[in-house]
């Protein structure tokens, strides 16, 4: 069955970056976008970017331009996103879910905290 | 960037209500939106896909239409295990966007 595994919570200070994963297992990892999305509680969902595995191909919002950079690793079948910069506006939940229009599946989530 | 208002917020209900929600785009999607279900601590689950196809075991009281630029997800007959938030996305023009999200509650 398909899965998306997130990493775990990050407590992390101002002006640090963060690497978040999602290990992806029960299908073809190459053949599926991966999306990355932000949930706060004032802003809601908001869509940060896309990674083509196959090609590491990337899409951002040009919100999270310089804020987040999408990579892959396919002998792993993970997808990785960096938080660089960190604020406390940084602070959030943030989601993988594949597909280029379908996010058919998430990961659960990985809370972020940035405080110091 | 394209927005979807979406309403109400949030809405009281009661068990075996017909329930709609509305997410209204500012301009042209098609048919690329999308309905999320969620619920407290969890992600996001998929109901409506390419704004009227039930996803793969979505019970069938949900159903999701559009009308111009509305787009709607309507439950019939509402179960405890339906009240969560709600939230709409349309994929038809980058960035994709999410609706601001709808909050069920019992009455």
């Amino acid at each position: 069955q398909v899965q998306l595994q997130q990493s775990g919570a990050e407590l992390v200070k101002p002006g640090t970056s963060v690497k978040l994963s999602c290990k992806a297992s029960g299908y073809t990892f190459t053949s599926n976008h991966m999306n990355w999305i932000k949930q706060t509680t004032g802003q809601g969902l908001e869509w940060i970017g896309i990674i083509n595995p196959g090609s590491g191909g990337t899409s951002y919002n040009v919100k999270f331009k310089g804020k987040a950079t999408l990579t892959v690793d396919k002998s792993s079948s993970t997808a990785f996103m960096q938080l660089s910069s960190l604020t406390p506006e940084d602070s959030a939940v943030y989601y993988c879910a594949r597909g280029s229009g379908s996010y058919d599946y998430w990961g659960q989530g990985v809370m972020v905290t940035v405080s110091s | 960037d394209i927005q979807m208002t979406q309403s109400p917020s949030s809405m009281s209900v009661s068990l075996g209500d017909t329930v709609t929600i509305t997410c209204r785009a500012s301009q042209d999607v098609g048919i690329y939106v999308n309905w999320f279900q969620q619920k407290p601590g969890k992600s996001p689950r998929r109901m409506i896909y390419r704004a009227t196809n039930l996803a793969d075991g979505v019970p069938s009281r949900f159903s999701g239409s559009r009308s111009g630029s509305d787009y709607s997800l309507t439950i019939s007959s509402l179960e405890s295990e339906d009240v969560a938030d709600y939230h709409c996305l349309q994929y038809d023009e980058y960035p994709p966007t999410f609706g601001a999200g709808t909050k069920l509650e019992l009455k």
